[in-house]
């Protein structure tokens, strides 16, 4: 149980072009998700939390105009990189929380996103 | 602000030799702790968690954690490592009241020599 999805795996788009990343829970509803940003050899690194039917919080740094996050249901968020630059080519990994006690996350296995 | 530290950035061990990475954390208050593992090319994967009782736990593979509450750690060990588990190793806090959102350490890169 407990699985989360994220689709594209891997996504090639042109700068100045947008790429929409879904990620979804697949056996469990999340009033909340996290979309992470992992850079080469380094650690994950939170930008934003999304909450279902409600505005998403955005980390210190992150430009919320240009990381879209829309989390319209219980089992889907979706991550949209408006207007791509190569800077932004990075290694995005969503997690569902599990509403409980201790709400644990679970991660998505990531999507590969190259800007070229 | 809260910060959670992994002091091994690359370890490489043989196989059979035991195995201890060092987590460190900084928050005044009540915390939930985990251990993730990224196998080359998958998703993360939990190893083990602490949130309260005995604080040493057990968690799959083999790996176990002590929580040291005085010391703000959260080492995990494993006595005796196969090749398999080369990979990144995590440890994550969040706090236990909140949004409840994970601090991620830099990760310790594992390499088990066969």
């Amino acid at each position: 149980g407990a699985v989360v999805s994220q689709h594209p795996s891997w996504v090639i788009c042109k700068s100045g072009t947008s790429v929409k990343i879904e990620c979804r829970s697949l056996d469990f509803q999340a009033t909340t998700m996290f979309w992470y940003r992992q850079f080469p050899k380094q650690s994950l690194m939170l930008m934003a939390t999304s909450n279902e039917g409600s505005k998403a919080t955005y980390e210190q740094g992150v430009e919320k105009d240009k990381f879209l996050i829309n989390h319209a249901s219980l089992t889907l968020s979706t991550l949209t990189v408006t207007s791509a630059h190569p800077e932004d080519s990075s290694f995005y990994i969503c997690s569902a929380r599990q509403d409980g006690p201790y709400y644990e996350q679970y991660f998505g296995p990531g999507t590969r996103l190259t800007v070229t | 602000a809260q910060s959670v530290s992994q002091h091994n950035h690359h370890v490489i061990l043989s196989e059979a030799a035991s195995l201890e990475l060092g987590c460190n954390y900084s928050y005044g208050g009540t915390v939930n702790l985990f251990w993730y593992v990224q196998y080359p090319g998958q998703h993360l994967q939990l190893l083990l968690k602490y949130f309260s009782g005995d604080p040493l736990v057990k968690g799959i593979k083999g790996f176990e954690a002590e929580f040291i509450k005085s010391k703000f750690s959260f080492n995990l060990r494993k006595p005796s490592v196969q090749w398999s588990d080369t990979a990144e190793y995590f440890c994550a806090v969040t706090p236990s009241s909140g949004t409840y959102k994970y601090i991620f350490g830099t990760g310790t890169r594992l390499k088990v020599l066969a």
